[in-house]
């Protein structure tokens, strides 16, 4: 159990841009978590999956987000024309699919700087 | 919809006093409740959560919360703080998604300093 890793862990970019940022989950975790989190607030959900299929969406995901998991392994978000609102720390989280079993597993965050 | 409020942004305790940080949530049905710790630069490290019974539950590193639903309350406390305690807190809800998941609501946080 390596623990949940997230790339890059920081990207600084210019506004109008694209980015995309990875995850990669515990083995063997099903359930996968994207929140983002801004300076001084908790994190706030943005989006859900179940092996491949993207089961719930916060209305925070704009039209310029989106979200991939094409084998159910590890996930990628992208944010199309980067605005500085965008600027934030984007936690990936994953959990297992056990019965009773409701916590998640947090990585280390990408911090994205919008300039 | 759920909400959760920690009402203390800033905390600062004295090395070896006792610690209790505050917890309100607002959910219709039996929550699932956790605490979380965030250190800068690392990642949201899960302390302990509450699902059912047994309203005080005891997490890692000396930590414990109780449970107090008539006050829809979860704080969380630690007898004697310890150095590295200081970080982030965060209190979070949980609730059901389709297919099983879980979508964590958080608080603010509370962020604790402990002088030595």
């Amino acid at each position: 159990d390596t623990g949940v890793s997230q790339n890059p862990r920081h990207k600084i970019t210019k506004r109008g841009q694209n980015v995309t940022f990875r995850c990669d989950p515990i083995s063997e975790h099903n359930r996968l978590y994207w929140y983002r989190q801004t300076l001084g607030q908790g994190p706030e959900f943005l989006t859900y999956f179940q092996n491949e299929a993207q089961l719930e969406k916060s209305r925070l995901l704009s039209d310029r987000f989106s979200a991939e998991r094409p084998k159910g392994s590890f996930s990628t978000l992208e944010i199309q024309r980067t605005e500085q609102g965008d600027s934030a720390m984007y936690l990936c989280a994953s959990s297992p699919q056990v019965t009773g079993s409701y916590e998640q597993y947090f990585g280390p965050g990408t911090r994205l700087t919008v300039t | 919809a759920q909400s959760v409020t920690q009402p203390d942004i800033h905390i600062t305790v004295s090395e070896g006093a006792s610690l209790e940080l505050r917890c309100n949530y607002s959910y219709g049905a039996t929550p699932y409740l956790f605490w979380y710790v965030q250190s800068p630069g690392q990642g949201l490290q899960l302390l302990l959560k509450y699902f059912s019974g047994d309203t005080l539950v005891q997490g890692i590193k000396g930590f414990e919360a109780e449970f107090k639903r008539s006050q829809s309350s979860f704080n969380l406390r630690k007898p004697s703080v310890h150095w590295s305690d200081a970080a982030e807190y965060f209190c979070a809800v949980g609730t059901r998604l389709t297919g099983g998941g879980n979508k964590l609501t958080f608080g603010t946080g509370t962020q604790l300093k402990v002088e030595l």
